[in-house]
């Protein structure tokens, strides 16, 4: 069964520090990697998608890598902002469903 | 753009009332599924669509739920009996045969009282 573990839970940082999010998934056998963006209470907002042929995908100050074959990803976020505060979530895809992880939840503080 | 629908947005329900989540995904996808994300939980996999039957299902869709494609446009998510338990964010995604992307609707919350 995939296992999906982000580190760290919770993060918090000054405006304009880049932040880094790592993901860890157990199983190797992946279709793709996304990351999504949570405010509370609201759905998921899709930020990239990594298909597991890919090593990195960047849009704007978000760029996201993907090591298959070690089972990591890791999202950056340059020159963070307050609008960034939110949860950001990695899933894998398998044949037929995304497994989550639980989320890094982050602040930047003004 | 094109995006997935889900509706009611919030819906209130007496536990062992019936339940049905609403869905319209996007017009030419063919695969659909259904998302639960229980408060401060991760999101969790339900169930898979394709061609009028379920491809997968997870331990947490037991017989107490259902899908449903009535028409060409929506997709249902029926819970029979509704436990207090249930109160979660539910989301609907699709996806087309090409696309490796899943698209998500806003979700439904879901409170059981």
């Amino acid at each position: 069964k995939q296992e999906v573990t982000q580190i760290p839970a919770a993060l918090s940082v000054p405006e304009g520090e880049n932040l880094v999010l790592n993901c860890s998934f157990t199983d190797s056998a992946i279709y793709n990697l996304q990351w999504f963006r949570q405010d509370p209470g609201k759905g998921l907002t899709s930020l990239l998608l990594i298909q597991s042929s890919q090593r990195e995908q960047t849009s704007g100050r978000l760029n996201a890598s993907l090591d298959k074959s070690s089972g990591r990803s890791t999202l950056y976020i340059a020159a963070s902002q307050p609008g960034d505060s939110a949860t950001y979530l990695c899933a894998v895809q398998d044949d037929y469903k995304l497994s989550f992880g639980a989320g890094t939840t982050v602040t930047v503080r003004a | 753009e094109p995006e997935v629908t889900q509706t009611p947005s919030h819906q209130v329900t007496q536990m062992g009332q019936e339940v049905i989540l609403r869905c319209v995904p996007i017009s030419n996808h063919l695969y659909f599924y259904w998302y639960r994300q229980i408060l401060g939980q991760k999101v969790e996999f339900l169930v898979s669509f394709y061609n009028n039957e379920i491809s997968e299902k997870s331990e947490i869709f037991d017989d107490q739920f259902s899908v449903e494609r009535p028409d060409g446009s929506n997709f249902t998510l029926k819970i029979r009996s509704t436990k207090l338990e249930d109160s979660a964010m539910y989301f609907c995604a699709s996806k087309d045969r090409i696309s490796v992307e899943a698209f998500f609707g806003q979700g439904t919350r879901l409170t059981v009282v």
